[in-house]
């Protein structure tokens, strides 16, 4: 079975602070996916990073970076000088291997940024 | 642009009385899902179609069932909606197959449904 623990429930930070949002996932399956999802108070879910178990390289892109470590099960997401805008609900989710691409979505983390 | 698009995005309905809520997509992907968010929950598959072929989770209501016309539409019935299937319906797509395998679903905004 696969679960997906996001420990922080809410973080709030001040405009231009960093914040990092913590994801630690269970699964059995040696080949496995884990994606990174914002939802903005509109409500769609955004696409933001998908990561496969054999890529360990970290990953920047503007002002977000994912920091994978397979040795602590986790994949953990950083917001850098963040924006009023960031403020949204944080998904981390796990699919397993190659034939079942169902999502396992963590609790979600609702980041309030204040300007 | 290709999209996921869901209509209504408010949805209102009376107890016990039939409602369908509708998702079409224009990225002609293979894989389509239905999924329920409660309020400050995650959301929860409900079901999803690859290609054809119609696969339910366990535990989703017999309430609830779906349907695929074509591969750029498909359908959610609430056949008798209670109180407790007030909900945001989220819709979401993604290409799968040998050699694109677990690809990001990419989302609709959602019909929030509203029971009374």
């Amino acid at each position: 079975a696969q679960k997906v623990t996001q420990a922080q429930t809410e973080i709030s930070v001040v405009e231009k602070e960093d914040v990092t949002l913590d994801c630690v996932y269970e699964t059995r399956d040696t080949t496995y996916y884990l994606f990174w999802y914002k939802q903005p108070p509109s409500g769609e879910l955004v696409f933001l990073i998908r990561r496969n178990s054999f890529d360990e390289q970290n990953e920047i892109s503007g002002r977000y970076s994912w920091n994978f470590q397979k040795s602590t099960s986790s994949f953990n997401f950083t917001i850098t000088a963040s924006q009023v805008v960031d403020s949204a609900v944080y998904f981390c989710a796990l699919s397993p291997g190659a034939n079942d691409y169902k999502l396992s979505f963590g609790a979600g983390t609702t980041v309030t940024v204040r300007a | 642009d290709a999209m996921v698009i869901q209509n209504p995005r408010y949805q209102v309905t009376q107890f016990g009385k039939p409602v369908t809520l509708s998702c079409s997509q224009t990225l002609n992907h293979n894989v389509m899902y239905w999924y329920q968010q409660k309020s400050s929950q995650a959301p929860k598959l409900l079901f999803h179609y690859y290609d054809k072929d119609f696969n339910n989770e366990a535990d989703t209501p017999d309430n609830f069932q779906s349907r695929r016309p074509n591969t750029s539409f498909c359908f959610l019935d609430i056949r008798s909606p209670g109180l407790g299937d007030a909900a945001m319906y989220l819709c979401a797509t993604s290409r799968d197959n040998e050699r694109l395998s677990n690809q990001p679903q990419h989302f609709g905004d959602g019909t929030r449904l509203s029971i009374l």
